[in-house]
This record gives structure tokens, sequence and C-alpha cells, in this order.
């Protein structure tokens, strides 16, 4: 079955580089493309970008400059790297399976504070 | 990048009514709009796709339509379980989504 899982640390420093990691299972990333979303407490969801199953990424124009998605196909792995950390990130980050998202994962709730 | 206004913010319904919730976006996004639910605590659930198209294990009582820039999903004869936030997703391009409703019992 499909799954996706998110990791990475809780607590982040403001001006400081989040750096998670999902891990999927069930599929196989050369075949399917996965997405980054995010959703601060009590609020609605981002859609921030996603790699497409030929590797190419795009990304959510109002964060494209502090954002970055990679994988490694053969740890089943896609990484999210975002910069320049301010209080407004903290949120609950999801990954995805696909452009209209079906699967996701349980999300990892990343708190910018110093 | 396309704008999505969602109505709206919440609704009050009793059990059996047919609620409805209205996504307008700032182009024409030629039916590419989803749907989803989610509930406290958890991750968003897909309900709808390509504005009518039911997922796998969607209740038929779910329903979307519409067309161009216009857009609605309704639930016929709330049930308990339909209590939720739910939020409309274009992407006919860069996706982006509907600020969420939030279906509470009256």
């Amino acid at each position: 079955q499909v799954q996706l899982k998110e990791s990475g640390p809780g607590l982040v420093q403001p001006s400081q580089t989040l750096s998670l990691t999902c891990t999927v299972s069930g599929l196989s990333l050369t075949n399917t493309s996965v997405s980054w979303i995010r959703q601060p407490p009590g609020k609605g969801l981002e859609w921030m970008g996603l790699i497409w199953s030929n590797g190419v990424t795009d990304y959510n124009s109002t964060i494209k400059s502090r954002l970055s998605i990679s994988r490694d196909t053969s740890k089943s792995q896609v990484f999210l790297k975002m910069n320049s950390l301010q209080t407004e990130d903290t949120a609950m980050y999801f990954c995805a399976r696909s452009w209209v998202p079906d699967y996701w994962g349980q999300g990892v709730m990343v708190t910018v504070s110093s | 990048d396309i704008q999505v206004t969602q109505s709206p913010p919440s609704l009050s319904a009793s059990l059996g009514d047919t609620v409805t919730i209205t996504c307008q976006t700032s182009q024409n996004i030629n039916k590419y709009i989803a749907w989803y639910q989610q509930k406290p605590g958890e991750a968003p659930r897909l309900l709808i796709r390509y504005t009518s198209t039911l997922e796998s294990g969607t209740p038929s009582r779910f329903s979307g339509s519409g067309s161009g820039r216009d857009y609605s999903f309704s639930i016929n004869n709330v049930e308990s379980d339909d209590i939720a936030r739910y939020y409309c997703l274009q992407y006919v391009n860069l996706p982006t989504f509907g600020g969420g409703t939030k279906l509470e019992l009256k």
C-alpha cells in the first residue's frame, strides 16, 4: 500500500534552514510526483511545490526563492529545504503523492522560534 | 498565479440538510478542481477531482459541479461524520487551495 512519512526537526531557529524528508513506500519516485503542502496552526492549506517523476520541480511563486525540493530515488526519499525561516513558517508540513495530492503523510509540525 | 476564493468560510447545518460550498477562480480552470475534507489532527482526504469525479470510497452524497471560473461542492443529507473543514484546489497549473470552509452542526 502507498505510504508517505515526513521527518525532520520540530524546532528551527529564525533565519535558519529547514530540512525535511519524505520517505515513501508502495510507489516508485520514477513513476509518480510528490508534493509538499503546509498548514499553519488553525489556518488553511498552502501548496508549496512538487518534484515530478522525471525530477523536474515546480514551486509556489511566493516562496520559490527560498525553497528547494530534491530526491533520492534509490532511498525512496524526497527532500524539502527552505531557507531564511521566519515565525510565519511555523506550520504542519505534509508530503503527498501526485499533482492532485491523493495519498498524504501524517505531517510533521515545525515551529520556528528562538 | 490563479487565485481561489472559497465561500462561505463557515457553515452551520443540521443533520439531513444539504449544504453547498463554492469556489471562484481568477481565471478559467477548465474543470481542474478538486475537493478535500480535513478533520482535526488529520491530513486532508481527497474526495472529488476534475470537478465531479468521486474518488474511490467517497460517499455518493458528496457531489461537485461547475465550469469556467465557478465551481460548487455539495453534501446531501449531512451526517455527523461530515463535520470537518473542506477545501477546494485548482490544478490547471500551479495548484492553489481555497481558504477553506468549516462545516459545523447547528
